[in-house]
């Protein structure tokens, strides 16, 4: 099973907001609302985002959203800041009961 | 708090084998699905494994089928990986993490790591 697609990177400003795209199939992220956005620091390891398509695990900011429109789901970052510069991976489950991730998208804060 | 820590990394010739463990405190471990996921150098995430609260169901990476074993102590708050015949490409940081609200919901907590480095 192919990775889900998501783009090499992205930038903004300070203050700007900023979507990252996640796209799957049918099979993985269309069929089910069980998408996980992650963020990673150089040497750090990953910091769960958002779960279940748009839910915040506890201490995380609501600039961060998620959402998804048929096999395509989307992380939106508002009011950026330095600190959110890092890489964004997305993830979901799959009908043959496995996890995929995206390739990763590096966001760089201008 | 939450810690999940991560030990048993190292350095092993191709076909060898390694057993990985993490370590869980600060919840109620045996209410917890939890995963293996990797990441190799330089590279982004993947999933390896899962298993159930109790054990009693665990899927695999279909990269590391047949090879790799997922187990859990809950009696010692432990899970391990327990990693067979190794390949160059089985090369990379293992992470644990505790499920979110389902055992597919997401990656909830994250430990720091363990590098596995297989070379002759």
């Amino acid at each position: 099973q192919s990775a889900l697609t998501q783009p090499a990177s992205v930038s903004g400003s300070p203050g700007q907001s900023i979507t990252i795209s996640c796209t799957g199939t049918s099979s993985d992220v269309g069929n089910y609302n069980l998408v996980s956005w992650y963020q990673q620091h150089p040497g750090k390891a990953p910091k769960l985002m958002i779960y279940e398509g748009s839910k915040w695990p506890s201490g995380v900011s609501n600039r961060f959203s998620g959402s998804k429109s048929g096999n395509t789901a989307s992380l939106t970052i508002s009011g950026l800041r330095a600190e959110d510069e890092a890489v964004y991976f997305c993830c979901s489950y799959t009908i043959t009961s496995t996890m995929i991730f995206g390739g990763g998208t590096r966001l760089t804060v201008l | 708090q939450v810690q999940l820590v991560e030990s048993g990394g190292g350095v092993v010739q191709p076909g060898r084998s390694l057993r990985l463990s993490c370590a869980a405190s600060g919840f109620t471990f045996s209410n917890h699905g939890m995963h293996w996921v990797r990441q190799a150098p330089g590279k982004g995430l993947e999933w390896v494994a899962i298993i159930w609260y109790d054990g009693s169901n665990k899927y695999y990476a279909d990269s590391v089928k047949g090879r790799f074993t997922i187990s859990r102590d809950n009696s010692k708050s432990t899970l391990y990986l327990q990693m067979n015949s190794l390949r160059a490409e089985d090369t990379a940081v293992y992470y644990c993490a505790r499920a979110a609200s389902t055992v597919w919901s997401g990656f909830y907590y994250w430990g720091q790591g363990t590098l596995v480095t297989v070379s002759s």
